[in-house]
C-alpha cells in the first residue's frame, strides 16, 4: 500500500517557539494532504486540508497564522506550528490522498511537546 | 452537523469474534472506513466500504453497513491478542483526496487470555 511517513516522529520544544513537521508520501503523489490532531485519548480532528500549489484550507476554529501549512510539491507538505504554547501539545497526524487512490493514508504521527 | 459515534471499550475473549459498532448521521458519506491505531502509532487503514455494498468481507474482518440505520459494523473473526488496538471508525465522501475524514471517538479493544 501506499506509504506515508511523518518527520520528526517526537519534538520537545519551549514556548515561543516555532516547529515544522514534515509529511512526505514516499510512493504516490498526494494531489492533496490533510492534517490532522489527536488529543490524548480522543479522536482525530481535521485540521486543514490542502492541494498542491495553492492554499490550505483550514477548519472552522483553527487559527491559520498558526498553524502554517504548505504544500509545494506532490510528495511534501509541511506543517509549522507558530510560537508554540503548551496547549499546542498533541499528537500530529498527516495523510495523503491522490487522484488515483481510494482512501487517505496517514503518517505515523508527530507528538509534540511544548514546555 | 457531521457525527460518528462509537463504544469506548470492548473486551473479548482470544479466539472468540470480536464485533465493533459505528453509528454515524450523515447521510450523504460515500465512503465509510475502519481503521486501526496501536499505542503512539498513526492509523493503519484495515478495510473500507462503498455506501452502496451491504457487505465487504477481507479475510478475518467482515464490515456490515446498515444505510437506512446508519450503523456499521467492523466483525473481528478469531480475535488474537495482535488485535489489541483502538478501532477508529470513519465516514467522507470521497475515496481519495479530495475531503477530510470525521472520525469517531474509537474503541478500545481488549484482548482476554
Amino acid at each position: 500500500g501506499a506509504v506515508v511517513s511523518q518527520h520528526p516522529s517526537r519534538v520537545i520544544c519551549k514556548s515561543g517557539t516555532s516547529v515544522k513537521i514534515e509529511c512526505r508520501s514516499l510512493d504516490f503523489q498526494a494531489t492533496t494532504m490533510f492534517w490532522y490532531r489527536q488529543f490524548p485519548k480522543q479522536s482525530l480532528m481535521l485540521m486543514a486540508t490542502s492541494n498542491e500549489g495553492s492554499k490550505a484550507t483550514y477548519e472552522q476554529g483553527v487559527e491559520k497564522d498558526k498553524f502554517l501549512i504548505n504544500h509545494a510539491s506532490l510528495t511534501l507538505s509541511t506543517l509549522t506550528v507558530t510560537s508554540a504554547h503548551p496547549e499546542d501539545s498533541s499528537f500530529y497526524i498527516c495523510s495523503g490522498g491522490g487522484l488515483d487512490t481510494d482512501t487517505q493514508y496517514f503518517g505515523p504521527g508527530t507528538r509534540l511537546t511544548v514546555l | 452537523g457531521e457525527d460518528v459515534e462509537q463504544s469506548l471499550f470492548l473486551s473479548v475473549r482470544e479466539g472468540d469474534s470480536s464485533v465493533i459498532n459505528c453509528t454515524y448521521t450523515d447521510s450523504s458519506s460515500t465512503y465509510l472506513y475502519w481503521y486501526k491505531q496501536e499505542p503512539g502509532a498513526g492509523l493503519q487503514l484495515l478495510t473500507y466500504i462503498f455506501s452502496n455494498m451491504d457487505m465487504k468481507q477481507d479475510q478475518r474482518l467482515t464490515v456490515l453497513l446498515n444505510k437506512k440505520d446508519k450503523h456499521l459494523s467492523l466483525r473481528i473473526a478469531d480475535t488474537q491478542t495482535g488485535d489489541s488496538a483502538i478501532y477508529f471508525c470513519a465516514e467522507g465522501y470521497s475515496g481519495g483526496g479530495a475531503d477530510g475524514l470525521t472520525f469517531g471517538k474509537g474503541t478500545h479493544l481488549i484482548i482476554q487470555p
